[in-house]
């Protein structure tokens, strides 16, 4: 049972632009919601996270948007780098228990 | 340096070979975790263990066993291996402890590229 649905499986985005990834949850329960960026070859490290108290969340270029009502929840990458070419995984959990719920997973490349 | 540690990173062997993969973390968290990676890059918990004892236990196969000495290390050992566990397996710790309701950021190893031949 797939409780995470993450969207689009790959994205292509030209150098400067902005890049977009979207997730959509069922289990209302859900309270943490973090995303990932994983390299190739390297394991999965924690980009940034919301709860669900905010409907946004920006850190330097990145940007969390939260919709509770609509159970969604996307990642924005502005001014998308080179560098920023990875795989990008939504999750979700609760505080009360200990395992994440992870997307599906976004291949993102960002061309100069 | 802290971090979560694997060894090995890669591992080719035969089908039927047992098998193990080790991880450590020095992050003085109480919980670890395994994750299988498949070739389509979807992350599958495995196991979690919480001060060693084991909280999470998904659907695996029995060939698939962790064990948790200490809550610094966190072993998965992997039996009679068969084609379809070739994948990348990733350890992970996180400081989260039962109950006090921390977010549960989650600490992910190099991972172990595993190839059954």
């Amino acid at each position: 049972q797939q409780q995470v649905k993450q969207s689009p499986q790959s994205l292509i985005v030209q150098k400067g632009g902005i890049s977009i990834i979207n997730c959509a949850y069922e289990n209302t329960a859900f309270d943490y919601f973090p995303w990932y960026q994983q390299f190739p070859g390297k394991g999965p490290a924690l980009l940034i996270a919301i709860r669900p108290d905010v409907s946004e969340k920006k850190e330097g270029r990145f940007t969390i948007s939260f919709n509770k009502s609509a159970k969604q929840f996307s990642l924005h990458i502005m001014d998308s780098q080179p560098g920023d070419s990875a795989t990008y995984f939504c999750a979700a959990s609760t505080t009360s228990g200990s395992r994440l719920t992870f997307g599906e997973g976004t291949q993102l490349t960002v061309n100069p | 340096d802290t971090a979560v540690s694997q060894t090995p990173k890669y591992l080719v062997t035969q089908m039927g070979n047992d098998k193990s993969i080790k991880c450590e973390q020095n992050l003085g968290h109480d919980t670890m975790y395994w994750y299988k990676q498949d070739s389509k890059k979807f992350l599958k918990i495995m196991f979690s263990y919480n001060n060693k004892e084991l909280i999470i236990n998904e659907t695996v196969p029995n060939r698939f066993s962790p064990k948790s000495p200490d809550k610094a290390h966190l072993n998965l050992h992997i039996n009679s291996l068969e084609l379809g566990d070739s994948a990348v397996y990733f350890c992970a710790s996180s400081p989260r402890t039962i109950g006090r309701g921390f977010y549960n950021e989650q600490f992910f190893g190099p991972g172990t590229r595993l190839t059954v031949l």
